[in-house]
């Protein structure tokens, strides 16, 4: 059965550090996804990419995170300078097509320490 | 802005029960709702999908329903057992493709 991966899997750094958190999303899906999700709240949506194109980024904090999908393939995300607020886990998604009611597929997440 | 809203945030049964989970979203416009398990430490698992078309989702012990003009959505979890132990996501798709989710149900599931 094909899923989205994501590595790694558990990252501590220390606060002023550079973090990149990688994503490959099932074969085929168009559309992608990275959430925040902070200890004991729901996932929030971070960016989306279409193909290779950012579709909204309007709650990345762009002064210290990016996001790039050159190919329009696997995605990176990176912090810099990490900050302790930064801890949490990071999860991507995918979807076959960008259509409303498509579902998503989660991969296993990173689980960011910040110390 | 949508919200989306989870009652109880924390559940204990013993095993063998049936229950229910409630989601609460406050825009009725809304594309689909997805409800997902989440064990400790670990990503989303999709459990039921349900279109904005639709009025419930079934798979095996689980059951799904929607009422969008109520902005409301339960997971019924028959027969509960304790490997059902886990926290239940609500998430609710908009018109930007995004979902929005609640903050969960945390269940336990006691032998």
């Amino acid at each position: 059965e094909a899923e989205v991966a994501q590595s790694p899997r558990y990252k501590i750094t220390e606060k002023s550090q550079a973090v990149a958190f990688w994503c490959d999303p099932i074969s085929g899906h168009a559309t992608l996804y990275w959430y925040r999700q902070i200890l004991g709240q729901g996932p929030e949506l971070l960016v989306q990419f279409q193909d290779e194109s950012v579709v909204d980024d309007s709650q990345l904090p762009k002064d210290r995170f990016s996001a790039e999908r050159l190919k329009g393939v696997d995605s990176t995300l990176k912090i810099q300078p990490a900050e302790l607020g930064d801890s949490a886990m990071y999860l991507c998604a995918s979807t076959p097509t960008q259509g409303p009611g498509a579902e998503q597929f989660f991969g296993p997440g990173t689980r960011l320490t910040v110390l | 802005k949508q919200e989306v809203t989870q009652i109880p945030a924390a559940l204990s049964v013993p095993e063998g029960e049936n229950l229910v989970l409630n989601c609460s979203f406050t825009d009725s416009a809304i594309y689909n709702l997805q409800w997902f398990r989440q064990d400790p430490g670990k990503g989303l698992t999709s459990l039921l999908l349900i279109q904005s078309s639709q009025r419930e989702q079934t798979s095996g012990r689980l059951n799904a329903s929607l009422d969008k003009s109520s902005g409301r959505s339960t997971l019924y979890i028959a027969a509960s057992q304790p490997g059902d132990s886990a926290t239940y996501l609500c998430a609710v798709g908009d018109s930007s493709y995004k979902l929005i989710f609640g903050s969960g149900t945390r269940l336990l599931v006691r032998p």
